[in-house]
């Protein structure tokens, strides 16, 4: 298909392991976001990148958290040593780019469980 | 900073009523405006847009303007069905966007 891919859809781990979640942007697009979507909450900004500037890493909300955009293209997410509050949802979109009011075109999210 | 402020849900409403969620933002600069939706069990997908004052969004019936003068994006839909309950979301800026909390939308027959 044509759309984010992200993988896996879902993900139950133990408090402490470290998980990554990857996502496939739609080709083309140089800007690449990661949000995280709690129970009941809206979208927490964690990262973007956009084309080979350095990423905005401002929402990210502790060290254990990382991402990684190789060839401009896939993105994983990483979270070391996880925590319980870690559990959510996470998206990731991609849009063509800034300043072009493009709209961001979301994955179906990963949801991660930590037991 | 940036923020988005939307009405809070959860709203209900039967089936062929009027809908409208409110949604105000920052006035820093002029950001483009969106609302996205989201279908239960799916990703976020973008409802409709407005680049500039005054320009009204549009898509599947839902109709939103962009009000300069009152910082605001309310969404709004003569007549809901069912298919619309929802999770929707307004959203400010191209970009890193900047996304209000959610409004939960149910539609009863």
């Amino acid at each position: 298909g044509a759309g984010v891919s992200q993988s896996p859809s879902n993900k139950v781990t133990e408090k402490g392991k470290d998980v990554e979640l990857r996502c496939d942007p739609i080709s083309g697009h140089t800007a690449l976001y990661w949000y995280r979507q709690s129970l009941g909450q809206g979208l927490e900004f964690l990262i973007y990148f956009q084309g080979n500037s350095a990423p905005d890493k401002s929402g990210l909300p502790s060290d254990r958290f990382s991402a990684e955009r190789t060839g401009g293209s896939v993105s994983t997410l990483t979270i070391q040593r996880t925590q319980q509050e870690d559990s959510a949802v996470y998206l990731c979109a991609s849009s063509l780019g800034l300043g072009l009011n493009q709209p961001q075109h979301f994955g179906d999210g990963t949801r991660l469980s930590i037991l | 900073g940036n923020s988005v402020t939307q009405m809070e849900g959860p709203v209900t409403l039967s089936e062929e009523a009027f809908l409208t969620i409110n949604c105000t933002y920052t006035a820093t600069g002029y950001p483009s405006l969106f609302w996205y939706v989201q279908y239960p069990g799916e990703g976020l997908q973008l409802l409709l847009k407005a680049t500039k004052a005054d320009d009204k969004g549009s898509n599947k019936g839902f109709e939103a303007t962009y009000r300069k003068e009152t910082t605001s994006f309310h969404l709004e839909k003569g007549s809901v069905q069912v298919s619309d309950s929802a999770v929707y979301f307004c959203a400010r800026g191209a970009g890193k966007s900047t996304f209000g909390d959610g409004t939960t939308l149910t539609v009863k027959p």
